[in-house]
């Protein structure tokens, strides 16, 4: 079964508009860490935000905010006021356990193309 | 503030051949991972190393190995390069702290191309 998923594919958003990238994740552990990165083309990954299982509280880094649902293990990334430089690659990744504690489970990424 | 670096950027490499990529972590980290992306992949985990020792592995054969130095830098070396072997090989930094939020941060990556 997957662990992280991301069930789009590519997204389009017009320059200045909000947009939200979907992901799901399959865990037991109840510590746990969500991450998203960004991917230009040049091929470097980007940590955007992070969310802990634990956390009360929906993460926010300056445009980007990350809508946790526990329940429902979804963790979305919204990012708000969309501009050009925002076309990327989007991949969600889970860590599993407290801490440092190893690898990054990489759901298959979302291309995201904004408009002028 | 150094970031993760990796060298080379991008390797040339026939089949059976051998190669080794490096890694210096950001300022002040510890630990090193590595990761290997396909295209139009996500990235898969190889390994981990921190403390000079493989902390944890992936699902890649023994062909892939690892090392770590005093410095916290790292090498990944992959013996006999298969055709799938091709892909852009990350390397990402992090500190082991408890407490400290576990952020792996990235570098640029290596393209490895095998013909």
């Amino acid at each position: 079964a997957q662990k992280i998923t991301q069930t789009q594919p590519g997204m389009f958003v017009q320059e200045k508009e909000a947009v939200t990238l979907d992901c799901t994740y399959d865990t037991s552990d109840p510590s746990y860490g969500l991450f998203w990165y960004k991917q230009p083309s040049s091929g470097e990954m980007i940590f955007l935000i992070y969310q802990g299982s634990y956390d009360q509280q929906n993460a926010t880094e300056g445009r980007y905010s990350l809508n946790f649902q526990k329940a429902r293990k979804s963790a979305n990334l919204v990012i708000s006021a969309s501009q050009l430089g925002d076309s990327a690659m989007y991949f969600c990744a889970m860590r599993e356990g407290w801490g440092n504690t190893g690898k990054l489970i990489f759901g298959q990424g979302t291309t995201l193309q904004v408009k002028p | 503030d150094a970031g993760v670096t990796q060298s080379p950027t991008h390797l040339i490499k026939t089949r059976g051949q051998q190669v080794t990529l490096r890694c210096s972590p950001k300022s002040g980290h510890d630990t090193v991972s590595w990761y290997q992306q396909a295209l139009g992949q996500g990235p898969q985990f190889i390994f981990q190393y921190y403390e000079e020792e493989e902390r944890q592995r992936g699902n890649f054969p023994d062909r892939f190995s690892g090392h770590q130095f005093p410095n916290y830098s790292s090498e990944l070396n992959v013996n006999a390069l298969l055709l799938g072997d091709s892909a852009l090989y990350l390397c990402a930094s992090s500190l082991n702290l408890a407490g400290h939020p576990d952020t792996q941060y990235f570098g640029p990556g290596t393209r490895l191309t095998v013909l």
